[in-house]
């Protein structure tokens, strides 16, 4: 079972404040997904990585796949109160392998920018 | 608007009774998956289908079954619902197998077995 864990799995910190979320895992992964839940929701694709020591930026949000496509990071530059949600990653096919599209989850991590 | 839909949203079952989830496409995706959402485990997948009666099993799918008879909907039957079997379940659906694409959510149902 290849596993995804997710660092650190509460935040909570002010409007305006950076923060970092980890996700690490022992196995190769094809791709790298990451997911902003909302209460009450299902998950939103966010952004997909492929490239090991990729790094992709959406407005305030910055992604980086690992060199070695074993772990990611997300990057929150002035955090907002709608930025609060669960944040999943999510890894997508052992490499060389046929996966049928499974992504394998992380736990997530719950993110409360408060005002 | 992603075109996908779960029924029922909420449902509280009683031990031992049989349940049917619903998920129905409008993108005619090829993928569709079933996953269970619980506090602490993330997403765990449960089935998942890569075609019309083609469907295979995930990681977490003793209890469960599934059926894929045409393109749009993809069904996930609890045979005898037991306690652990509550959580909020999720489907969703892929345009292809690969490396960049990626998953559209149904917003999920609540199954409460009491």
């Amino acid at each position: 079972t290849q596993l995804l864990e997710q660092s650190p799995q509460f935040l909570s910190i002010q409007e305006g404040e950076n923060l970092t979320v980890y996700c690490n895992s022992s196995s190769v992964f094809s791709s790298l997904q990451w997911y902003r839940q909302e209460p009450g929701e299902g998950p939103v694709l966010l952004v997909t990585v492929v490239t090991g020591g990729e790094v992709k930026k959406l407005k305030r949000l910055t992604f980086q796949f690992g060199d070695a496509r074993k772990d990611s990071s997300l990057h929150i530059t002035a955090a907002q109160p709608g930025d609060t949600g669960l944040y999943l990653c999510a890894g997508g096919g052992v490499a060389g392998g046929t996966s049928y599209g499974k992504l394998t989850f992380g736990q997530g991590t719950i993110l409360t920018v408060h005002p | 608007d992603a075109g996908i839909t779960q029924s029922p949203r909420h449902k509280v079952t009683e031990t031992g009774t049989p349940v049917t989830l619903r998920c129905h496409q409008t993108e005619n995706h090829r993928y569709m998956y079933w996953y269970r959402q619980d506090p602490g485990h993330g997403l765990r997948l449960i089935h998942y289908s890569y075609g019309v009666k083609d469907t295979d099993k995930g990681e977490v799918s003793d209890g469960y079954s599934v059926s894929r008879s045409k393109t749009e909907d993809f069904l996930l039957t609890l045979e005898s619902a037991t306690s652990s079997q509550t959580s909020v379940y999720f489907c969703a659906i892929s345009e292809r197998q690969g490396l960049n694409y990626g998953y559209t959510f149904g917003s999920g149902t609540r199954l409460t077995v009491v």
